[in-house]
């Protein structure tokens, strides 16, 4: 079956750096855009990057833009998020998702629907 | 970016009920418009896509509604297993936004 297992998160002072990674099974990973969405306690969903198919083209919200970096390895079924410069209000559960539909269905670069999600991984951030 | 503005916020509601929950956006998206569903301590789950369409093994008692700015989630009898909360999303334009969510709890 498809799963996504996160991997990574932990505790980190501000300023600091962190690198998520998340491991792809049960699907032609390489077919996929992926994503990552992280949740603050108690608060929303907050969509942060997606990363093509194949790991020509990166797209990032506003908040990590410059700080975050989404990379991926398609021989080994992973995708990463470094994380630099962490700010108190990066503390999150950050989830990896990837995207509902293949890159040969999918219209936009950027992706549409996240399914299925990973069970996530907590980032605090805190001195 | 497009806001995606939810009501209500919360409802409480009985096992059986019918439950409708609205999104709305800042702007026309067509249908370009998904539910997730998250229980607590749990990822979002997706329910249904492209404003009306069901994710595979959703029950039928999930539908969706709606295009342009306005769309509804139905719950048409509510389970036990439903309570959790539920947000929508839009894929129109980029980056992709949330609804703030809407808590189903236990009337």
């Amino acid at each position: 079956q498809v799963q996504l297992v996160e991997s990574g998160g932990g505790v980190v002072q501000p300023g600091g750096s962190l690198r998520l990674s998340c491991a792809a099974s049960g699907f032609t990973f390489s077919r996929y855009p992926m994503h990552w969405v992280r949740q603050a306690p108690g608060k929303g969903l907050e969509w942060v990057a997606v990363i093509s198919y194949d790991g020509t083209k990166e797209y990032y919200a506003d908040s990590v833009m410059g700080r975050f970096t989404i990379s991926r390895d398609n021989s080994k079924n992973t995708v990463f998020l470094q994380m630099n410069s962490l700010r108190a209000e990066d503390t999150a559960s950050y989830y990896c998702a990837r995207n509902l539909r293949d890159a040969y269905e999918t219209s936009a670069d950027w992706g549409d629907w996240f399914d299925p999600w990973g069970q996530g991984t907590l980032v605090t951030v805190s001195s | 970016d497009i806001q995606m503005t939810q009501s209500p916020s919360s409802v409480s509601a009985s096992v059986g009920d019918r439950v409708t929950i609205t999104c709305r956006a800042s702007q026309v998206i067509s249908s370009w418009l998904a539910w997730y569903q998250q229980k607590p301590g749990k990822a979002p789950k997706l329910l249904i896509y492209s404003a009306s369409s069901v994710q595979s093994g959703v029950p039928s008692r999930f539908s969706g509604s709606g295009s342009g700015t306005a769309f509804t989630l139905t719950i048409s009898s509510l389970q036990p297993e439903d309570f959790a909360t539920y947000y929508c999303q839009q894929a129109n334009d980029f980056p992709p936004t949330f609804g703030g969510g809407t808590k189903v709890e236990i009337k």
